[in-house]
């Protein structure tokens, strides 16, 4: 079975700084890799998606991952941060070419940006 | 986009009794729904998958009998919180991906808003 890791628990930057969340995914086969955001009072959106082709992908509100195979790794980047990005994100996988497989979550990272 | 619903957003309600959330789909077909477990501050556990017409796969460790899920359309399914107790006050989430959309498992999952149990 498949298991994501998210390294850190809690991140705090000021406005305008880097973001870099890290994910790693255990898992043998191909998968299909995502972020979600949740901001607070709020349901899970998703930020971003990879399912093959460029590992670069880019994805709403400025963020991008990218899919380095060799270290089973979808880390989650923004070059500038702002306050309204404080939430709590996660990061996930499913299985590819499995059909309606479900996803599985890390155990999410929280993002406080201060002014 | 799609959009998933769920209600109620919040319930509270007394040790013993049952509790039902509904899950909908709105706009779009769903035969399959999965419905997560989120405790505070940790990550969302996938409880089981919902499928349309038939019985709901549950993940290891879930009671099926405590938490009964019934798929009875293409945009409906609900789970029952049978004979809650305090260790149930959780956030549950469903969550629904559209049929026919291709079978790599490559299409987006849509989330409902949850509903936030706590029995008293």
């Amino acid at each position: 079975a498949q298991s994501v890791s998210q390294h850190n628990h809690h991140v705090i930057l000021s406005e305008a700084a880097s973001l870099e969340l890290g994910c790693n995914y255990s898992y043998g086969g191909t998968v299909n890799l995502f972020w979600y955001v949740q901001y607070p009072g709020q349901h899970l959106q998703l930020l971003l998606k990879y399912f093959s082709g460029d590992p670069l992908v880019k994805g709403i509100k400025g963020f991008e991952a990218e899919f380095i195979k060799s270290k089973f790794s979808f880390n989650l980047r923004k070059p500038s941060v702002q306050w309204s990005d404080t939430a709590e994100y996660f990061c996930a996988v499913n299985v590819a070419g499995a059909g309606n497989t479900p996803l599985v979550f890390g155990k999410g990272t929280r993002l406080s940006v201060i002014a | 986009g799609a959009v998933v619903s769920q209600h109620p957003s919040r319930v509270i309600c007394k040790s013993g009794t049952s509790v039902k959330i509904e899950c909908r789909s709105l706009d779009f077909q769903a035969t399959t729904m999965f419905w997560y477990r989120q405790f505070p501050k940790q990550s969302l556990m996938l409880m089981a998958t919902s499928n349309e017409g038939s019985k709901a796969t549950y993940e290891q460790g879930v009671e099926k009998d405590k938490f009964l899920i019934n798929h009875a359309s293409l945009t409906l399914s609900t789970l029952t919180v049978t004979s809650a107790h305090p260790e149930d006050s959780s956030f549950y989430i469903c969550s629904a991906r559209e049929t026919g959309t291709g079978s790599s498992g490559a299409n987006v999952l849509t989330f409902g808003a949850g509903s936030r149990l706590t029995v008293l």
